[in-house]
């Protein structure tokens, strides 16, 4: 089955409202990346986080292993904050070698 | 921020052809990646390697090889193109934190 399930699949906001996305793994876990993912663009890392809460800006990546989840918080979003966001994870390989869920599709509208 | 390129940036080759998608990047690191995105599959990693020299299978290799004659350049290469591997191909730099390129739009007709 699936290594990385990532919810909701997509999701529709009012600008200014707060969201949750979910990253859940079934395997343990050696690191985690969070990225964003431009319409029709590239990825931009946005956490390396394979335990523990980090902050930056209006964003919060939460990573809980033994729940086997990381989540990423969205607070107060913005127009631009639209498109797609990627969760990533290194099964305890150690090499880097990181599996990508399918993401969730995030639209703010004004 | 780490700095990775890629080139072309948007292909079309025939059934058959060979094409060579060519990655650079300038920070030195020791692993760089080759993804492919497809729609209802997300990103998966074809090749990938730890230095000048290295080449390693990723989870779906068949039809890709890849060189890294350097520590800068990492190339993707498929020998006899099929429409299956029509698709955005992006390349990656980094261990823990991974440092993408603009991506290759690969059309095979």
């Amino acid at each position: 089955g699936q290594q990385v399930q990532q919810s909701p699949a997509s999701l529709v906001l009012q600008e200014g409202e707060n969201a949750e996305l979910q990253c859940n793994f079934s395997t343990s876990l050696n690191s985690m990346q969070w990225f964003y993912q431009r319409p029709g663009g590239s990825l931009v890392s946005l956490f390396y986080n394979p335990s523990g809460t980090k902050h930056s800006g209006r964003l919060t990546s939460t990573t809980v292993i033994k729940e086997r989840r990381s989540s990423l918080h969205i607070s107060s979003s913005q127009t631009t904050d639209s498109g797609t966001y990627l969760c990533a994870l290194d099964p305890n390989t150690g090499n880097y070698k990181y599996v990508f869920g399918a993401g969730t599709r995030l639209k703010v509208i004004a | 921020e780490a700095a990775v390129t890629q080139s072309p940036r948007n292909k079309v080759a025939v059934t058959g052809g060979k094409v060579t998608l060519s990655c650079n990047q300038t920070n030195n690191h020791n692993n760089m990646y080759w993804y492919r995105q497809d729609t209802g599959h997300g990103l998966r990693l074809i090749h990938y390697s730890y230095g000048a020299g290295s080449t390693e299978k990723g989870d779906i290799p068949d039809g890709y090889k890849a060189s890294r004659p350097s520590q800068e350049n990492f190339s993707l290469i498929l020998e006899l193109a099929t429409p299956s591997q029509t698709s955005v191909y992006f390349c990656a730099s980094g261990d823990d934190t991974q440092y993408f390129g603009p991506g290759t739009r690969l059309l095979v007709l």
